[in-house]
């Protein structure tokens, strides 16, 4: 069965350090990916799309890798900020389809 | 920045009752998508729309469910006699363009509460 899986354990993290998360996924063949932050009570905010030919996208001060032969994407925000705690989620999606299908999410906390 | 609302943002109905969720997408946004949350649980996929039709569904869309687009502004979900298990945060979102290419930009949601 398709899976797409992302630490279920919250990421504690001190100030000023770099949190990385992981997306592994299996049986999906996906075109994008997508990464997504969520706030509690708040609608998924986009924060970063990368292709399947693509090995690495950058924006400010997040970073995000992707490894099609490993089938795992790696979410990386440096000098992280007490405003970065919340989860953030992954999300896939193939060829010909208009959906995303989403990871459960994994929550980082930000310690000041 | 344009964004996508949402309303109500919360809803308690009577098992059995129809609720309509209500939405409007970003102005010059052409794909429509609803994805809902049971709390603690991943976000899931529910209906695509594009040019006035459903393009894509989910095994979760079932008949109990429809959507419309009733004039240029407006997107909704309907679900006919709802069901305690249809509790959970219902997003609506938009793209500019097939929304797998693109960022797909999401409301606040409805949370839906079925008694």
């Amino acid at each position: 069965s398709q899976k797409i899986e992302q630490n279920s354990e919250a990421l504690n993290i001190q100030e000023g350090k770099t949190a990385t998360l992981t997306c592994n996924y299996t049986n999906y063949s996906p075109a994008y990916l997508q990464w997504y932050r969520q706030d509690p009570g708040r609608g998924p905010v986009f924060l970063l799309l990368i292709r399947e030919n693509e090995k690495e996208k950058r924006k400010e001060r997040l970073k995000v890798t992707f490894d099609t032969t490993l089938k795992q994407s790696l979410f990386h925000i440096t000098a992280s900020q007490p405003a970065d705690s919340a989860t953030y989620l992954c999300a896939l999606a193939v060829y010909g389809n208009n959906r995303l299908a989403f990871g459960k999410g994994n929550q980082v906390v930000v310690i000041p | 920045e344009p964004e996508v609302t949402q309303t109500p943002s919360h809803q308690v109905t009577q098992m059995g009752q129809e609720v309509i969720l209500r939405c409007v997408p970003i102005s010059n946004h052409l794909y429509f998508y609803w994805y809902r949350q049971i709390l603690g649980q991943k976000v899931e996929f529910l209906v695509s729309f594009y040019n006035n039709e459903i393009s894509e569904k989910s095994e979760i869309f079932d008949d109990q469910f429809s959507v419309e687009r009733p004039d240029g502004s407006n997107f909704t979900l309907k679900i006919r006699s709802t069901k305690l298990e249809d509790s959970a945060m219902y997003f609506c979102a938009s793209s500019a363009s097939q929304g797998v290419r693109q960022p797909q930009h999401f409301g606040d949601g409805t949370r839906l509460s079925i008694l």
